[in-house]
């Protein structure tokens, strides 16, 4: 069975840092792309990143030079490494498993979701 | 970037409803539309795939049509525990949600 299990949110101040991560079972990883999505409180859904099975990333605007997705493969476990933290980037955050095969990929699984809160 | 845009924003209706949603893309996007069922507090649901296919597990009462910029899900037969909001989203070029509509309790 697949899941997700985010980890790390919580009360960080305005330009503040933050690692959320994502354990992963019932799969691999680096087999699949990897995303974050936010959700800001009674919003709806915004994507912020991905990691491609080569490794490759990209993000949304609201985020690039700001946060980095990475994967560890030995602990099956994405991260998203949040700096400069601002209050608009409050929401849960919840990382999606691409889907497999073909060449597009929509979201086929989903973690329960981790709030981060920036506020002073 | 492909902006989505659902209608109506929220929609009233009864059980045993038959209930349409609409999604328009900004530019086409062949069928790479899914849909997502979201409940309060827990996280989205993935309904449909490639504008039409059904995912496992998920009952035959949800359809996807449509394709290029124009996509619809229909709920035939609405049940109480369809009450939720709904999501489109585009996966042709990145990843963009639409703004959900809220299906609720007539």
């Amino acid at each position: 069975e697949v899941q997700l299990v985010e980890t790390g949110g919580g009360l960080i101040q305005p330009g503040g840092s933050l690692r959320l991560s994502c354990a992963a079972s019932g799969f691999t990883v680096s087999s699949n792309y990897m995303s974050w999505v936010r959700q800001a409180p009674g919003k709806g859904l915004e994507w912020v990143s991905v990691i491609y099975t080569g490794g490759s990333t990209a993000y949304a605007d609201f985020v690039k030079g700001r946060f980095t997705i990475s994967r560890d493969s030995s602990k099956n476990t994405l991260y998203l490494q949040m700096n400069s933290l601002r209050a608009e980037d409050t929401a849960v955050y919840y990382c999606a498993r691409g889907s497999s095969g073909g060449s597009y990929f929509h979201f086929d699984s989903w973690g329960q979701g981790t709030l981060v809160t920036v506020s002073s | 970037d492909i902006q989505m845009t659902q209608s109506p924003s929220t929609l009233s209706a009864s059980v045993g409803d038959r209930v349409t949603i609409t999604c328009r893309a900004s530019q086409s996007i062949s069928s790479w539309l899914a849909w997502y069922q979201q409940k309060p507090g827990k996280a989205p649901k993935l309904l449909i795939y490639k504008a039409s296919s059904l995912e496992s597990g998920v009952p035959s009462r949800f359809s996807g049509s449509g394709s290029g910029t124009e996509f619809t899900l229909t709920i035939s037969g609405l049940q109480a525990d369809d009450f939720a909001t709904y999501y489109c989203q585009q996966y042709n070029s990145y990843w963009t949600f639409g703004q959900g509509t809220k299906v609720e309790i007539k």
